[in-house]
């Protein structure tokens, strides 16, 4: 049964990177999709960017500018990258599958990791 | 953008009851819609996917349906463990992949 799991500083400063690593256990990261999705608090969900294990990529317009999400195999594991952060990116960041098809009826997100709280803050 | 929405917010209702939440999209979207299930503190959980399709491991009382634009999740006898907040996700557009903005279920 695949796991999920997010690490990475929960308080990062204004103005700098926001870094999270999402390690994938009880089976590969070959052959899907892999996204990370936040949570502001008491907030929806928003979709941030995914990756192919191939390492193609597509993000959130809206994020798309600071966002870069990478992917190494050998560890089977996918990281973020947020720059220039603000207030406004305190969320719960979660990491996912995304099963995802072309040509196929599919898109969604199963299973996901537990979540990290990151609070951009001085 | 395709855009999505919920109704109600929120809703209040008892153990034994039949829920039924709506969700809408500002285009069609086929059958691209999934279902999840969140409670405090936890991450969404994946009940429904491509529209009615149940998520493996996910108990029968839930199920959904709808295609094009318009969608519902229905809870046919709720039980003290289904008081959460459900989200609906569009899968159609696959360059950016939008939620609604949530129904709170809780204890009447």
């Amino acid at each position: 049964q695949v796991q999920l799991q997010e690490s990475g500083p929960g308080l990062v400063k204004p103005s700098e990177t926001l870094s999270l690593t999402c390690t994938v256990s009880g089976g590969s990261i070959s052959s899907y999709y892999w996204s990370w999705i936040r949570q502001p608090p008491g907030k929806g969900l928003e979709w941030i960017g995914y990756i192919y294990y191939s390492g193609s990529t597509n993000y959130n317009p809206s994020l798309k500018s600071r966002v870069t999400i990478s992917v190494d195999t050998s560890k089977n594991q996918f990281s973020l990258k947020l720059s220039s952060v603000t207030a406004a990116d305190t969320a719960v960041y979660y990491c996912a599958r995304h099963i995802l098809r072309v040509g196929a009826t599919t898109g969604w997100f199963d299973p996901w990791g537990q979540g990290t709280l990151v609070t951009v803050s001085s | 953008d395709i855009q999505m929405t919920q109704s109600p917010s929120s809703l209040s209702a008892s153990v034994g009851d039949r829920v039924t939440i709506t969700c809408r999209a500002s285009q069609s979207i086929s059958s691209y819609l999934n279902w999840y299930q969140q409670k405090p503190g936890k991450a969404p959980k994946l009940l429904i996917y491509a529209a009615s399709s149940l998520q493996s491991g996910v108990p029968s009382r839930f199920s959904g349906s709808g295609s094009g634009t318009d969608f519902t999740l229905t809870i046919s006898s709720l039980q003290p463990e289904d008081f959460a907040t459900y989200y609906c996700q569009q899968s159609y557009s696959t360059l950016l992949f939008t939620f609604g903005p949530g129904t709170k279920v809780d204890i009447k």
